[in-house]
């Protein structure tokens, strides 16, 4: 079973909306990992938030962690056409020489 | 800007043949891995190597087999391909290991058994 979890399969919204998408996941971490993929190229990190923050931001991007209910959030302002991509949250797993990642949310970012 | 290196980025072949996949890293990382992403996007764990020793080898079927030369690179061949292995592989590395380390991906190899 997956040890993290997004809880939308696709989202969709307009340029300039913003968006979130949300993260679930099962084990004490040492971070959960944002990681954006786009069509044809390999994932690539967003943003890195450890187990003792609450919050990091990367230009438009802004990422939470709540460790108590084992939750992380990734939200999106000002989106754009480019932001378009499938959004994947990541946790290490016990023995930290994996990455487990979600099943990923599809955003379109439609004009 | 790609600093890891994966060949070639797309194969047809007949179910029984052999394939290779070639990735290499120019970050200097100590850490390496494989993974599979299937047609609904879904990332699995295959192998992670630190410093060309074996450190995770998930349960993969064993006509998949690892290779590494040097840390920077890691190789992985498929013996006698089967449908269910058409798929994008994508390699790799991170500084070492994945504990709160960012994951530095290729482009990924797709592999497509007809």
């Amino acid at each position: 079973s997956q040890l993290a979890e997004e809880n939308s399969w696709a989202l969709s919204v307009h340029e300039g909306e913003s968006v979130t998408v949300n993260c679930s996941y099962k084990t004490s971490i040492t971070a959960l990992q944002w990681y954006r993929q786009k069509s044809g190229k390999g994932p690539a990190q967003l943003i890195l938030i450890r187990s003792n923050e609450r919050e990091k931001r990367n230009g438009r991007l802004r990422a939470t962690l709540d460790t108590s209910s084992q939750s992380s959030s990734l939200s999106i302002t000002a989106t754009r056409c480019e932001d378009t991509a499938v959004y994947f949250c990541a946790t290490d797993a016990s023995g930290s020489w994996q990455l487990i990642f979600g099943s990923g949310t599809q955003l379109t970012v439609m004009p | 800007e790609t600093a890891v290196f994966q060949t070639p980025n797309y194969h047809v072949t007949q179910v029984g043949n052999e394939v290779s996949f070639n990735c290499k890293q120019t970050l200097g990382h100590d850490t390496m891995y494989w993974y599979k992403q299937d047609s609904k996007k879904l990332l699995k764990i295959m192998f992670s190597y630190n410093n060309k020793q074996l450190i995770v080898n998930e349960t993969v079927p064993r006509r998949f087999s690892p290779q590494s030369s040097d840390k920077a690179h890691l190789n992985l061949r498929i013996k006698s391909v089967e449908p269910e292995d058409s798929a994008v592989y994508l390699c790799a590395s991170s500084l070492q290991g994945a504990h709160g380390n960012t994951l530095y991906f290729g482009e990924g190899s797709r592999l497509i058994v007809v």
